[in-house]
């Protein structure tokens, strides 16, 4: 089974903080994917990234930065935390883009104060 | 631009009876895919079913079916004999055309439709 680990379940920051979410995937998985998902709202993508060191911008890439230095790995940063990026956060990889799924990690249900 | 629109934002429904949650898309792609996720109150996303375009039959997964409605733009999901484990949010997702990181495997959400069986 394709297993994406999010390296925090629940995350408490302050206002002003650099933020770091850790994502981790075992499949070696070309695609990888942050979302946030807020309530009524959905999932929207905020960035993905199809190869190593290469990344694209989402519907809401505002306020966020990733980096991919290594394939398995796709951290989503927040440079200066501020409470509307209060949220749930949610990783996933693919493989093959035809008729795979997204393949999602528990989430980090992030508290901005 | 492609849309996914779930015009539920909540469904109650009784043990054993079947139920079905509606989604509609608008893409100008002649090819694409669909998908449904579950996501339980522990936040896990769950993929359930999945539908392409081109596909001559409906999809089927244990109790759950996708009736596709091409003309229509419809991909509506039905859970057959439910069960109170079924209680979840569920979401409706089409892969992304070229501008929006379909090929690189991108999903666009609809906003749910939160289920609710009753024993």
């Amino acid at each position: 089974d394709v297993k994406v680990t999010q390296s925090s379940r629940y995350l408490v920051k302050r206002t002003g903080e650099k933020v770091f979410l850790e994502c981790v995937q075992d499949m070696d998985h070309e695609n990888m994917f942050w979302y946030r998902q807020d309530p009524g709202l959905g999932l929207r993508l905020i960035y993905f990234s199809y190869d190593v060191k290469m990344k694209e911008k989402g519907d809401i890439p505002e306020g966020y930065s990733v980096s991919r230095e290594k394939k398995e790995r796709f951290s989503l940063i927040l440079e200066s935390a501020s409470t509307n990026q209060t949220s749930m956060y949610l990783c996933a990889s693919s493989l093959n883009p035809t008729r795979s799924p997204l393949h999602f990690g528990n989430g980090t249900r992030l508290t901005v104060t | 631009a492609q849309k996914i629109t779930q015009t539920q934002p909540g469904m109650f429904v009784q043990e054993k009876e079947a139920v079905t949650l509606d989604c509609t898309y608008d893409t100008s792609d002649p090819s694409y895919g669909l998908f449904w996720y579950k996501q339980p109150s522990s936040g896990e996303m769950i993929f359930l079913i999945y539908q392409g375009s081109y596909d001559q039959q409906n999809a089927t997964e244990g109790r759950y079916s996708l009736n596709f409605q091409k003309a229509r733009k419809s991909a509506n999901l039905v859970i057959s004999a439910s069960q109170l484990g079924d209680s979840a949010m569920y979401f409706c997702a089409m892969r992304g055309g070229l501008n929006y990181g379909g090929s690189q495997g991108n999903l666009i959400f609809g906003k749910g439709t939160k289920l609710s069986v009753k024993p």
